[in-house]
């Protein structure tokens, strides 16, 4: 595997459901993103995770909750979502900066289009 | 605030025609980055291109170019010779640098500009 994989690539699940959404990236980098694609929207910025600790929590609800085991997995797990929670989410990677800072290219996954009923 | 502008919604054309896409940014600060991505019907985004705001030379890679103008807070791309491969929705994305001790992992997207090449 190169670059950064994202399993499943589809997800139907319904509201009272628990689900996985699984990142890992291959790349070496030390931080990882969650983002969120709905229709017609910006990306939205949901975490971040560097040197596996969480960063930013972008006003996320709790129904998502993020897990970040080593600098090259990522997980967003899923409880009680909603229908508008629906939506292509985008896993990244990023090599952070020296001296803490990082503005550097973000690599993403394909995403997991993800349907709740 | 950050913010980035790409006023072409959608833009269609047939293959082998010239197509620029537009991008607009605002920001405050004097050290920034920019960013394009392309999304294919497959999902992901693919990172294409990363520019600092001190090198405002333009870049040629392929049938790619990209005209970076500071005065005009532009940053715009162009595809010679359009190929049907080449549809796909289009980023345009400014990350702010902060100061040494700092951090900016935060990508302002644009809305995206999806191209449609027509055999």
């Amino acid at each position: 595997e190169t670059g950064v994989t994202q399993t499943p690539r589809h997800l139907v699940m319904g509201m009272t459901n628990k689900k996985s959404l699984k990142c890992e990236q291959h790349l070496g980098h030390n931080a990882m993103y969650w983002y969120k694609q709905s229709a017609k929207k910006p990306l939205e910025l949901m975490f971040v995770y560097s040197l596996e600790e969480r960063v930013e929590n972008n006003s996320v609800p709790s129904r998502f909750s993020p897990e970040c085991p080593n600098s090259s997995h990522l997980f967003l797990h899923l409880h009680t979502l909603q229908p508008e929670d629906s939506a292509l989410y985008l896993c990244a990677s990023s090599q952070r900066g020296l001296a803490g800072g990082y503005t550097d290219t973000q690599y993403f996954g394909p995403g997991t289009r993800l349907t709740v009923l | 605030a950050q913010k980035v502008t790409q006023a072409q919604t959608e833009i269609s054309v047939v293959e082998k025609e010239d197509v620029t896409l537009d991008c607009v940014y605002e920001t405050r600060d004097t050290t920034y980055y920019l960013f394009w991505y392309k999304q294919p019907p497959s999902g992901e985004l693919v990172f294409l291109i990363r520019r600092n705001s001190f090198d405002e030379q333009n870049e040629i890679s392929g049938r790619y170019s990209w005209n970076f103008q500071k005065s005009t807070s532009s940053f715009n791309f162009t595809i010679t010779a359009s190929q049907v491969v080449d549809s796909a929705v289009y980023f345009c994305a400014l990350s702010e640098a902060k100061d040494s001790g700092g951090s900016n992992y935060k990508l302002t997207f644009g809305k995206g500009t999806l191209l449609t090449v027509n055999p």
